[in-house]
């Protein structure tokens, strides 16, 4: 089964640090997202790739966060620097634009103590 | 803006039938998705339904879809204990360019054995 491959699946670390996570989208999928996960907000949507252009980030606080597509096999989330207010569940998700569902990764859970 | 609204427990007794019901405000929406999460997993496509269709069966599965309303809804039938997860409901909105899911913030089902 081909399936969206989140790194690392934990990352805990400190305020200040920079955190970066990985995203290898399923082969011949053009569109990639980035959701972020918490209790009080649910999924709330990152960033969105097509062809790997940016599309919409306008979920994502510019200051500190940045995603990109150094190719079609990778997505990458950076933060920094982290705050524990960003502690929280990061999916990516790809698909196939058009009429085709999302995939999920399993998630990179982050903590920032 | 979209807004998808689930309510946000359920509880049903093993071999049951459940139902949980999904209420979203976008008219244009072409697709309605319904995902599973287990703890500590990503989102698991369960199924989903076209705009055009009102029904859609898949096994134990029943999808619903009310477009006038704006309501759609998933029956599991004989209910079974893996079943317990949360649910999210999700949207996808025709844009131009758009692609987006929007989703609920899940109904958490438990099954009582």
């Amino acid at each position: 089964d081909a399936r969206v491959t989140q790194t690392p699946r934990h990352k805990v670390t400190e305020m200040g640090q920079e955190v970066t996570m990985r995203c290898q989208p399923i082969l011949g999928h053009n569109t990639v997202f980035w959701y972020r996960q918490t209790m009080m907000q649910g999924l709330e949507l990152l960033a969105y790739f097509r062809n790997r252009a940016p599309l919409d980030d306008s979920g994502m606080p510019k200051d500190r966060f940045s995603a990109e597509m150094p190719d079609a096999t990778l997505a990458t989330l950076k933060i920094q620097p982290s705050e524990p207010r960003d502690s929280a569940v990061y999916f990516c998700a790809s698909g196939l634009f058009g009429n085709s569902p999302l995939h999920f990764g399993n998630g990179t859970r982050l903590t920032v103590t | 803006g979209e807004d998808v609204e689930q309510s946000l427990f359920l509880s049903v007794r093993e071999g049951d039938s459940s139902v949980i019901n999904c209420t979203y405000t976008d008219s244009s929406s072409t697709y309605l998705y319904w995902y599973k999460q287990e703890p500590g997993a990503g989102l698991q496509l369960l199924t989903y339904i076209f705009s055009n269709m009102d029904m859609k069966q898949d096994q134990r599965l029943t999808v619903l879809l009310n477009k006038k309303d704006k309501h759609l809804s998933l029956r599991i039938a004989d209910t079974q204990t893996g079943d317990s997860a949360i649910y999210f409901c999700a949207d996808q909105p025709l844009k131009a360019g758009s692609y987006q899911l929007t989703f609920g913030k899940g109904t958490k089902l438990s099954v009582i054995p």
